[in-house]
């Protein structure tokens, strides 16, 4: 069974651009997470998605915002991009939103902005 | 406010023998999950073990289990016959059972870095 998987792997942007990532669940998964993972702050969570509909965000500006889509695969968007947003971008799945489902990462995409 | 320590940010271990990795946590919560994370160096973050807290009976995987301490906030892992694949980030993480605004999400510790020496 395919585990999460996150595309790019690695992204270089500059200053002020947007930047787009994506991740697909594990198959039957419907929940989605976003973590950002910076260098010095350990795990942030960022936002999370459950057939569709977002349920839940973190501390983060509105410039980071996503999606979900009906085969729940998920992109998250990074408006005005700030050199701070240089992390690793961690995508993890589960088999619904309750909370008893353990949640399962993808390998992560890597942004760094210039 | 919910929150999940790790008191040790690096820790060694020689191949075979036994390690221990600490974690404390601060929650008015009744219910909830705990569980301890791998991240090697190739950066994918694994589950090793996890926690209901309703159980009083640590929860056990091979090489590795735990030793919860609900009065006291406490949720270590122990790693037994430590192998060199085991180096690793080992994140300690938390997800309460409420259905108020922390609903879904893990509370992370800032890991502990684990090193198993030849």
């Amino acid at each position: 069974e395919a585990g999460v998987t996150q595309s790019p792997t690695h992204l270089i942007k500059t200053r002020g651009q947007q930047a787009t990532l994506r991740c697909s669940p594990i198959s039957g998964h419907t929940s989605v997470y976003w973590y950002q993972q910076a260098l010095g702050l350990g795990l942030q969570f960022l936002l999370w998605y459950d057939e569709g509909e977002e349920r839940n965000r973190g501390n983060f500006p509105p410039r980071f915002s996503g999606r979900q889509f009906p085969n729940y695969s998920s992109e998250l968007n990074v408006n005005a991009l700030e050199l701070e947003d240089s992390a690793l971008y961690l995508c993890a799945s589960s088999l619904a939103g309750i909370v008893t489902d353990t949640q399962y990462f993808g390998p992560g995409t890597r942004l760094t902005v210039l | 406010a919910q929150t999940v320590t790790q008191s040790q940010p690096e820790m060694s271990v020689q191949e075979a023998e036994t390690v221990t990795l600490s974690c404390t946590y601060d929650t008015s919560e009744s219910n909830y999950y705990l569980f301890w994370y791998k991240q090697p160096p190739s950066r994918q973050m694994i589950l090793v073990i996890r926690q209901e807290a309703y159980k009083q009976q640590n929860a056990t995987e091979n090489r590795f289990s735990v030793n919860f301490q609900k009065a006291a906030k406490s949720f270590s892992l122990k790693i037994s016959d430590s192998q060199l694949g085991d180096t690793a980030m080992y994140f300690c993480a938390f997800k309460p059972l409420n259905y108020g605004g922390s609903q879904g999400n893990l509370i992370f510790g800032k890991g502990t870095k684990l090193s198993v020496k030849p």
